[in-house]
C-alpha cells in the first residue's frame, strides 16, 4: 500500500534551519510529483510548493522562496524540504503528499502523518 | 495567487442532515478543484478532484459540483464520522491554493 512515513518532530531556535524528510514506499517513485503543505496550529492548510522525484525540478511558493529547498534521494526513495531562517511563525505541522495525475487533473491522494516543527527560542 | 473562499467557516449539524459547503475562486478556474476532509490531529483525507470526481473508496454521500468559480460539496446525511473540517483546493495554477476551512460540528 501507498505510504509516506515522514521524520519526527523537531525543535528549532529562530533564525536555525529545519529539514524535514519523506520516505515513500508502495509505489513507484518518480512518476509521482511530492508537494509540501504545512498547517499552523489552529489554522488553515498552505501549499509550499512541489518536487518532481524524477528530476529534482522545483516549483515554489512565492513566500518561501530563497527559504526552502526541496531535494530528493531516488536511492532512498525520499524527498526532503529544507527551511531556512525560521521564525516563530514557522512553529507548524509539515505534510508531504503525493500528487496523482488523470488528465487533466492533479490531485493530492496520499498524505504523510505530518511533522511539527516548533520554533522557539 | 488565487483566492479560495469559503463559506461558512463553521456550521452546527444534527446527525442524518443534509449540509452543502460552497467555495468561490477569485478567478476562473474550470473544473480543477479539490475538496479534503480533516479530522483533529490526521492529515488530510482527498474526497473529490476535478469537482465532481469522487476519490476511489469515498462514500457516494460525499458529493461535489460546480465550475468556473463556484463550487459545492454537498453531504447527502451526515453521520458521526463526518465531523471534521473541510477544505476546498484549487490546482488550476501555482501557487496552489487553500480554502480557510468549514468545521462541520454536531448540533
Amino acid at each position: 500500500q501507498v505510504q509516506l512515513v515522514q521524520s519526527g518532530a523537531e525543535v528549532k531556535k529562530p533564525g536555525a534551519s529545519v529539514q524535514v524528510s519523506c520516505k515513500a514506499s508502495g509505489y513507484t517513485f518518480t512518476p509521482y510529483y511530492i508537494h509540501w503543505v504545512r498547517q499552523v496550529p489552529g489554522q488553515g492548510l498552505e501549499w509550499m510548493g512541489i518536487i518532481n522525484p524524477s528530476d529534482g525540478s522545483t516549483n515554489y511558493a512565492q513566500k518561501f522562496q530563497g527559504r526552502v529547498t526541496m531535494t530528493r534521494d531516488t536511492s532512498t526513495i525520499t524527498v526532503y524540504m529544507e527551511l531556512r531562517s525560521l521564525r516563530s511563525q514557522d512553529t507548524a505541522v509539515y505534510y508531504c503528499a503525493r500528487e496523482r495525475q488523470l488528465a487533466p487533473h492533479r490531485f493530492l491522494d496520499y498524505w504523510g502523518q505530518g511533522t511539527l516543527v516548533t520554533v522557539s527560542s | 495567487d488565487i483566492q479560495m473562499t469559503q463559506s461558512p467557516s463553521s456550521l452546527s449539524a444534527s446527525v442524518g442532515d443534509r449540509v452543502t459547503i460552497t467555495c468561490r475562486a477569485s478567478q476562473a478556474i474550470s473544473t480543477y478543484l479539490a475538496w479534503f476532509q480533516q479530522k483533529p490531529g490526521k492529515a488530510p483525507k482527498s474526497l473529490i478532484y476535478g469537482a465532481s470526481n469522487l476519490q476511489t473508496g469515498v462514500p457516494s454521500k460525499f458529493s461535489g459540483s460546480g465550475s468556473v468559480t463556484d463550487f459545492t460539496l454537498t453531504i447527502s446525511s451526515l453521520q458521526p464520522e463526518d465531523f471534521a473540517t473541510y477544505y476546498c483546493q484549487q490546482y488550476n495554477s501555482y501557487p496552489w491554493t487553500f480554502g480557510q476551512g468549514t468545521k462541520v460540528e454536531i448540533k
